[in-house]
């Protein structure tokens, strides 16, 4: 597609509950990040991919949170044993090396009950 | 710690009129400052950006910035506000450890008047 795409766009989970949220970058973008917006804030960095290494976990807040992104393009999200406070948008970014401008997609909006 | 402040959480102005969004950060070093906007239902677009050089920046849909080093801002400015800039709006600055790692303010949504 032309844009970063992420799906789903809804979630509803229960509270423990395990979920994925997955990101589609623009072809060819080899960096690739994640986001988390809570309502009434800005986005805050999560964790930034470049290939399929992840060059900067620093921003997941605990060892529920990892992400993967095993052939360098898909990236997916994942969040064990949520909680209430796991609830937000997560977004998703992707570059080029040459253009550095981040793409951003439109956000999976996850909420936990 | 780097930071970014957006002191107006909300800002209303009239169609036509003249728009200036506040942003205040903290860096140690030379900052890369962003400004986004993020419209219902739409993701983050970037406005425009500086990285160094002319302290104006030109940015897209008429929006222009202004970097003063002294006062540590970027502001955001507009000459004449159309209904369609009715969203909210994010100062970033981009932290250390990569361009994309970006430090984004709290926001101002901003409101149109007809």
């Amino acid at each position: 597609g032309a844009g970063v795409s992420q799906t789903p766009s809804n979630k509803v989970t229960e509270k423990g509950k395990y979920v994925e949220l997955r990101c589609d970058p623009i072809s060819g973008h080899t960096a690739l990040y994640w986001y988390r917006q809570s309502l009434g804030q800005g986005p805050e960095f999560l964790i930034y991919f470049q290939g399929t290494g992840a060059a900067d976990d620093s921003g997941l807040p605990n060892d529920r949170f990892f992400a993967v992104r095993p052939e360098g393009s898909v990236s997916t999200l994942k969040i064990q044993r949520t909680e209430r406070g796991d609830s937000a948008v997560y977004l998703c970014a992707s570059s080029s090396r040459t253009n550095t401008e981040a793409f951003f997609g439109q956000g999976t909006r996850l909420t936990v009950v | 710690a780097q930071s970014v402040t957006q002191p107006d959480i909300h800002i209303t102005v009239s169609e036509g009129a003249s728009l200036e969004l506040r942003c205040n950060y903290s860096y140690g070093a030379t900052p890369y400052l962003f400004w986004y906007v993020q419209s219902p239902g739409q993701g983050l677009q970037l406005l425009l950006k500086y990285f160094s050089g002319d302290t104006l920046v030109q940015g897209i849909k008429g929006f222009e910035a202004e970097f003063k080093r002294s006062q540590s801002s970027f502001n955001l400015r507009k000459p004449s506000v159309h209904w369609s800039d009715a969203a909210e709006y994010f100062c970033a600055v981009g932290a250390t450890g990569g361009y994309n790692k970006l430090i984004f303010g709290a926001g101002t949504r901003l409101a149109v008047h007809p």
